[in-house]
């Protein structure tokens, strides 16, 4: 399995706080990636990096922000949450285009 | 507008018997596609791909096909087992700069004993 965590695996929060998530990874791929997971959608793209501090749009990106400072860190960031980002967030990594491989996910809860 | 479509939610086969899953995609500058499976409160973990230069890739019990003029893809699983029980998602990708997957909603297989 690819070495690949995430912190926290469980939040709740309150609507208008900050929440920031982690993802670390020790195969030292280069492409990072952050997905929702919601019931009717599947698995949608938030944000990606390609690189220390190269990051990017996904298909979802509205009220997220992101930051890659070392290799092995991606942190997704809710500025202030809200009820409709309640939802399953997954990191993946990637060493180039082709499979992704996922980490077991953030549950968390906008209250 | 959702890219790649799985639109059956739900499958049930009993044990032994083939399962087969489907997928359909819009985007015609797709040309790697994956196949994802997924047990409850884990992250999904690859099966099996395939490029466009094929129309067939299989691995062990699961074979992939894929037929691009009706930009259609299957999963077939040849026996199946109660292990296979899951949701299994379709991605698509143009493999071009981060290599971005577009994921189909899931189909929940039940493989019955």
């Amino acid at each position: 399995d690819a070495g690949i965590t995430q912190s926290p695996r469980h939040k709740v929060t309150e609507t208008g706080t900050p929440v920031t998530l982690r993802c670390h990874q020790t195969e030292n791929h280069r492409y990072m990636y952050w997905y929702r997971q919601d019931p009717g959608h599947g698995l949608r793209l938030i944000h990606y990096s390609y690189g220390v501090k190269d990051t990017d749009k996904g298909e979802v990106s509205d009220g997220y922000s992101v930051s890659r400072s070392k290799t092995e860190d991606f942190l997704l960031t809710l500025e202030s949450a809200t009820s409709s980002q309640t939802s399953v967030y997954f990191c993946a990594i990637s060493p180039g285009p082709l499979e992704q491989y996922f980490g077991p996910g953030t549950r968390l809860t906008v209250t | 507008d959702q890219q790649v479509k799985q639109n059956s939610p739900s499958l049930s086969v009993q044990e032994g018997r083939i399962s087969i899953l489907n997928c359909d995609y819009t985007n015609s500058m797709f040309d790697y596609f994956l196949w994802y499976k997924k047990y409850p409160a884990e992250g999904p973990t690859f099966l099996i791909s395939i490029s466009s230069i094929k129309d067939k890739n299989e691995d062990g019990r699961f074979t992939v096909f894929l037929n691009k003029s009706a930009k259609h893809l299957s999963l077939h699983i040849v026996p199946s087992q109660p292990g296979d029980s899951a949701v299994y998602f379709c991605a698509a990708s143009a493999r071009t700069g981060a290599n971005n997957l577009f994921f189909g909603t899931g189909t929940r297989l039940t493989v019955i004993p």
